[in-house]
């Protein structure tokens, strides 16, 4: 089984609708963490969590919340979905300096 | 300005080749640097880690960090069409960051 999962893989959706991407982890790691990938712009991280407890915003946070229901889940929503958030977005956990990542998510935001 | 730049490609080479894949950046505290692979609908994953200046070498891959010139670089030697990837850089100021910094990506094809 993968260490870090996340659903659904893929997700078509309208604009002004609310969506969650959830992930799971059996890596028994404390930091967990959101980013969503766009061509050319790399990896951008959206909010990351050190524990169930602590939760601080990344670099584009804005029009995106998280919920840190255990230590091996963390949850993205969008409260109300615009399509420039159409994207790839990936859930990783972290041990030291690397990072194991989910295999994404695909979202379209219509 | 990024704080990582990193050509995009993509990089298109024989089966057998050297690749060369290259990041500069800007910010002089990154200590740690790492190359990521990212196969098609796949997640990243980390493929080498090195720390401040000088080489690594693990088996095909060697990579090379000049902290003088802000340049970092994964060479990849008897290529194969395996190795066809989206290569990642990326790196951060602390051994524990709670935050790491990634380039765009270099999309790579080895040609059989």
């Amino acid at each position: 089984d993968a260490d870090v999962t996340q659903t659904p893989r893929n997700r078509i959706t309208k604009t002004g609708k609310r969506i969650m991407l959830e992930c799971s982890q059996t890596k028994g790691h404390d930091r967990m963490y959101w980013y969503r990938q766009d061509p050319g712009l790399g990896l951008r991280l959206i909010y990351y969590s050190f524990d169930v407890k602590d939760i601080n915003k990344g670099e584009i946070s804005d029009g995106y919340s998280v919920s840190r229901q255990a230590q091996a889940k963390f949850s993205l929503s969008l409260e109300s979905a615009i399509p420039n958030q159409t994207a790839l977005y990936f859930c990783a956990t972290t041990s030291g300096n690397e990072q194991f990542f989910g295999p994404g998510t695909r979202l379209t935001v219509l | 300005q990024k704080e990582v730049e990193q050509d995009p490609g993509p990089l298109s080479v024989p089966e057998g080749a050297i690749v060369s894949l290259n990041c500069t950046y800007s910010n002089s505290a990154f200590q740690y640097f790492m190359w990521y692979r990212q196969y098609s609908r796949k997640g990243p994953e980390l493929l080498m880690y090195t720390y401040s200046s000088g080489n690594k070498e693990d088996g095909r891959f060697t990579a090379q960090v000049d902290k003088s010139s802000k340049y970092i670089s994964l060479f990849i030697r008897d290529s194969q069409p395996s190795d066809s990837a989206t290569y990642l850089c990326a790196m951060s100021v602390e051994s524990s960051a709670s935050k790491i910094i990634f380039g765009s990506g270099t999309r790579l094809s080895i040609r059989p």
